[in-house]
């Protein structure tokens, strides 16, 4: 299947900082990508859909404001995790769609703000 | 897109089958079932999907009842590696590869 990489794999940093999470499709080229948060026995939350070429699309209750999404280019969206909180400690994960219509997912990046 | 209910867990022994249910008793004509699982810490991986008829690849078979209103996944050998949460999700044909909504899925664990 296509494969979708993950830039971190895991993430440390301070309360007040910004973090950016990056998503690429590496063999294929992706109009839309997916971001997902996950909580500890949790199931996965869509948190918004990433366009490329267009301003992302937020499920209700997302803050656009604090999780920045960029969708830059084909192969290439980012998650900026603006002014962190412990509380936005997670497992964050992307999905790109291939062109016939499948779906896959990244890895993750586990995000601990301390 | 028809919501999905599945039980919150399973055991299964290792080489024997593992036979996970969904009931979508909402689910409409055009809507396919898909299934994903997810191991620990990773990313969800991609198994299967059907729209009506039993469907079968490398990884699992899907049977879907005449009716629709229910499916199972089966795993025909299950090894310790399928330890994970496997997830049932309808999903609204044209929207394929669009939003998954995922719920609680089954926790199947394989034993020794």
């Amino acid at each position: 299947g296509a494969v979708v990489s993950q830039h971190p794999s895991r993430v440390i940093c301070k309360s007040g900082t910004s973090v950016k999470i990056e998503c690429r499709s590496l063999d294929f080229q992706a109009t839309t990508m997916f971001w997902y948060r996950q909580f500890p026995k949790k199931s996965l939350m869509l948190m918004a859909t990433s366009n490329e070429g267009s301003k992302a699309t937020y499920e209700q209750g997302v803050e656009k404001d604090k999780f920045l999404i960029n969708h830059a280019s084909l192969t290439l969206s980012t998650l900026t995790v603006t002014s962190a909180h412990p509380e936005d400690s997670s497992f964050y994960i992307c999905s790109a769609i291939i062109p016939v219509g499948e779906q896959f997912f990244g890895p993750g990046t586990r995000l601990t703000v301390l | 897109d028809a919501k999905t209910t599945q039980p919150t867990s399973m055991d299964c022994a290792e080489g024997r089958a593992a036979n996970l249910p969904c009931n979508h008793s909402t689910i409409s004509g055009n809507e396919y079932v898909y299934w994903y699982r997810q191991i620990h810490s990773q990313g969800p991986q991609y198994i299967i999907h059907g729209l009506k008829n039993n469907e079968t690849n490398e990884m699992a078979s899907l049977i879907i009842t005449e009716d629709r209103k229910s499916s199972t996944l089966i795993l025909p050998h299950a090894t310790l590696r399928d330890t994970a949460v496997y997830y049932c999700i309808a999903l609204l044909q044209g929207n394929q590869g669009g939003k998954l909504i995922f719920g609680q899925g089954t926790e199947l664990s394989v034993k020794p």
